[in-house]
């Protein structure tokens, strides 16, 4: 059964950043993407980017661009999200997830909650 | 591709049919519409991938329709562990947005 298991929660100040990890046990990981998707508390699900780990191909979303970077480490099933310049507004809880072309997001890790404040 | 669901909040007993709706602003690649239901401090599950197929282990009281641009899921009969939010997404065309989700209280 596939796994995906985060990194554990952060507390971080404005204008530092911040790399979580996610590891995929169970199942394959270098032939799926890995979307990595933000919520904010209280609010819905925001779509932040993806990687393909074989290519090592990333696709950002334009809010995110020149502020995340998202790379995959084939040898240890471990993708990573690193987001700068951190604000208070980018506390939320972060989650990565599986992705197939056809079948979309599944299955999701458990969400990493990172906390920005002075 | 912005993405409009409705109604905002349900507000059904379980046994009692849930028809949540979700509509795209233009056409989805492929009918690339996955739902997702999610729990308060969970992640998401997925329930419905290419707007009809449902994923590995959902039950079959949940079903997916639609293409193009509006697409449906029904909850033929809601079950108490049935409440929370659900999602729709398109992952058709980068970037793969999120609907801001219905709300299902029983």
């Amino acid at each position: 059964q596939v796994q995906l298991v985060q990194s554990g929660a952060e507390v971080k100040k404005p204008g530092s950043s911040v790399n979580i990890s996610c590891r995929t046990s169970g199942g394959s990981f270098s032939t799926y993407a890995v979307s990595w998707v933000r919520q904010a508390p209280g609010q819905g699900l925001e779509w932040m980017g993806r990687i393909v780990p074989i290519l090592g191909v990333t696709d950002y979303a334009k809010m995110f661009q020149g502020r995340v970077t998202m790379t995959a480490d084939k040898s240890t099933n471990t993708a990573y999200m690193e987001l700068r310049s951190l604000k208070p507004e980018d506390t939320a809880v972060y989650f990565c997830a599986r992705e197939a072309a056809v079948v979309g997001s599944d299955p999701w890790g458990q969400g990493t909650q990172v906390t920005v404040s002075s | 591709i912005l993405l409009t669901q409705s109604p905002g909040t349900l507000s059904l007993s379980p046994g009692e049919r849930a028809t949540l709706s979700c509509r795209a602003s233009q056409s989805v690649f492929s009918d690339y519409l996955a739902w997702y239901h999610q729990k308060p401090g969970q992640a998401p599950r997925l329930l419905i991938y290419g707007a009809s197929n449902r994923a590995t282990g959902i039950p079959d009281r949940f079903s997916g329709s639609g293409s193009g641009t509006d697409f449906t899921l029904v909850i033929s009969r809601l079950e108490p562990e049935d409440f929370g939010v659900f999602y729709c997404q398109q992952y058709g065309h980068s970037p793969f947005t999120f609907g801001p989700g219905t709300r299902v209280d029983l």
